[in-house]
Order: structure tokens, then sequence, then C-alpha cells
């Protein structure tokens, strides 16, 4: 199985500054012939289910606020958020896709400093 | 609007069965694979399993962990996707989501419903 290691498990942030979660795969998740990376990112609010904001490591999904951006390609990849609003407050989680079991990253907690 | 509705969880005892289902509204559901997550209590997210649409076969694939134990199933006619769940242990005690995948193989999922609980204990 693919394992997704996410790091720091947990993150403070003051308003309006920037916050950044990586994630490393033990393999690559580059499709070569598709040139795309089977990785995506996820934010789950509290007491909601989580919602899809990166796909392909680096599409952001229509209408996530453009302060979140994704990057990174084989085995590292960065979840990057440029200015933290209120509402970021969250676990982000990476998850891969490209073989199955899909695997999930253990996911980091963001909150406000 | 896309909506996904998870059903039929619920508190039951080890060993025993219990079936989930998903309505779902807003799309083709036809056109779509479904899969299935789950998350114990405060703990991360984890597959569960998938099933194609019928255009591809209506196949599935499963964790290893639920392989055997689990079934998804589809019914188009209804846009309803189901998980039945065989033997169940304590350590299937989480919240099941359901989710619309984006490709005809399991990947990522667009949209999720907001879950049923359900808890395995004697």
């Amino acid at each position: 199985d693919i394992v997704l290691t996410q790091s720091p498990e947990s993150l403070a942030v003051s308003l309006g500054e920037g916050a950044t979660i990586t994630c490393k795969s033990n393999q690559s998740l580059l499709y070569p012939s598709h040139n795309k990376n089977y990785l995506a990112w996820y934010q789950q609010r509290p007491g909601q289910p989580p919602s899809l904001l990166i796909s392909w490591a680096s599409t952001r999904e229509s209408g996530v606020p453009d302060r979140f951006s994704g990057s990174g390609s084989g085995t590292d990849f960065t979840l990057t958020i440029s200015s933290l609003q209120t509402e970021d407050v969250a676990v982000y989680y990476c998850q891969q896709s490209y073989s199955t079991p899909l695997t999930f990253g253990q996911g980091t907690r963001l909150e406000i400093k | 609007e896309v909506k996904l509705v998870e059903s039929g969880g619920g508190f039951v005892q080890p060993g025993r069965s219990l079936r989930l289902s998903c309505r779902t509204s807003g799309f083709t559901f036809g056109n779509f694979g479904v899969s299935w997550i789950r998350q114990a209590p405060g703990k991360g997210l984890e597959w569960v399993g998938f099933i194609r649409s019928n255009v591809y076969g209506a196949t599935t694939e499963y964790a290893a962990n639920v392989k055997g134990r689990f079934t998804i199933s589809r019914d188009d006619s209804v846009g309803i996707a189901y998980l039945q769940m065989n033997s169940l242990k304590t350590e299937d005690t989480a919240t099941y989501f359901c989710a619309r995948d984006v490709d005809y193989s399991p990947s990522h999922v667009d949209y999720w419903g907001q879950g049923v609980r359900v808890t395995v204990s004697s």
C-alpha cells in the first residue's frame, strides 16, 4: 500500500499569515503517460464531511478561494494557504489515487494562533 | 445541486449485518462511480471501497480489511448506492461517507454525503 505522511500534524498560524502543509509519498504518484500526479487535497471543517480543494496535485476546484494552492510532483507535495482566514480552521488531508487501496495522509490540524 | 444522503446507520452487535444506502440527486448517477469512505471517532479518513458505473460493468474494489465482508452495489434506476456490511467488528465503528468519484477507476471524489454513524458494540 502507498503510505502518505503529512507534516506537521498540527499547525497554529495567525490570521492573514501563510500556512504550508506537506505530504510525502513512499512511491511516486506521477503517471508519466498521463503527465498527472494522482494526489488530491481535502479540507474537513469541524463537524462537516471533507470537501475537495485540489486535484491532480495542483488543480484548484471550482469555488475554492485562490489563497489555496497545491504544488509538487512525484513523491513530494505541498498545500499552501497564502493568507489564513477564520474559515480555514480545519483538518487537511492528502489522498492518493495512483493505486488501490486508495490511501489518505493522517491529517494536519490547522488552528488560529 | 449535487446531493448524496446516507442512511441506514445505527447500533449493531459484533457479527451482525447492516446495509447503508446512499441516495443521490442533481446529477446523472449512472455516469459516475461511487466510493465509500469511513472515519472512526476522532481519527482520519479510510477508504472502504468503490463501485464503477454500469458502463464499466459496475465492478468493485475494496480495502483489504473489509474485503469478503462488505459489498457495494448500485441501483441506477433510483440513483442509490449501497454498502452491505456483514460480520461487523468493533473496529468497523465509524462515520461512513459515500462520495461521487470523478473517474471510472477509484480516484478522488468531488462530492460527499454528510455521513452516517455506525456503532458496533456488544
